[in-house]
């Protein structure tokens, strides 16, 4: 079946740590999105991708960096300097240049920074 | 400032009558209207959408009403099941911009 597969879906880190989350997905999707989730908050813009080797800075890119290597795959690493890191992360993919097609999201990552 | 308000954040409903989610916009630049429902520990799944060239969607159980002049969507949930009990987003998207932007969200809950 065909969908987004993010991992891990639990990570914990200590502070001053690096952690990449993993994003997949088998749609054939150009466009692929990351989103942060915080309580009251909806879905903040990370970083989004519409095309291989491509991406651009969402509202709070700051803390964050991403890579385009291949089409299915989109993984976002918290860095450091990342103030405020612990959230429930998802990726999300659409079809590119299709303003109106919706969003697939996957599952989510809950980050926690002890 | 947020684009997208969603001014209840919670609601409650008895099974069986309606539910009204309310969103409300700021940018006129948007076009096209999404919502999301969102369980616990899930990623959001799509619902339903509006093209701003209509006033009116339905799918099911589902309708949504645009009224471009107020800025404002609603959803309607009728008849409401306990399953629809969940995080329920609103969405904006512009043929100009590059993301979709979502409201903060409203948590509905059907009583049995």
């Amino acid at each position: 079946d065909g969908g987004i597969t993010q991992s891990p879906k639990y990570l914990f880190r200590k502070e001053g740590q690096n952690v990449t989350l993993s994003c997949e997905q088998n749609l054939n999707h150009d466009a692929m999105y990351w989103y942060r989730q915080d309580p009251g908050q909806g879905l903040r813009l990370i970083y989004y991708s519409q095309i291989v080797n491509d991406f651009q800075k969402g509202d709070i890119a700051e803390g964050y960096s991403v890579s385009r290597e291949k089409k299915e795959s989109f993984p976002l690493t918290v860095t450091s300097a990342q103030k405020n890191p612990t959230a429930f992360y998802l990726c999300a993919s659409s079809i590119r240049g299709r303003a109106t097609g919706e969003l697939f999201f996957g599952e989510g990552s809950r980050l926690t920074v002890l | 400032d947020q684009q997208v308000k969603q001014n209840s954040p919670s609601l409650s409903v008895q099974e069986g009558r309606i539910s009204i989610l309310n969103c409300d916009y700021t940018n006129s630049m948007f076009d096209y209207f999404l919502w999301y429902k969102k369980y616990p520990a899930e990623g959001p799944t799509f619902l339903i959408s509006i093209s701003s060239i209509k006033d009116k969607n339905e799918d099911g159980r589902f309708t949504v009403f645009l009224n471009k002049s107020a800025k404002h969507l609603s959803l309607h949930i009728v008849p409401s099941q306990p399953g629809d009990s969940a995080v329920y987003f609103c969405a904006a998207h512009s043929n100009y911009g590059q993301n979709f932007v979502f409201g903060p969200g409203t948590r509905l809950s059907v009583l049995p």
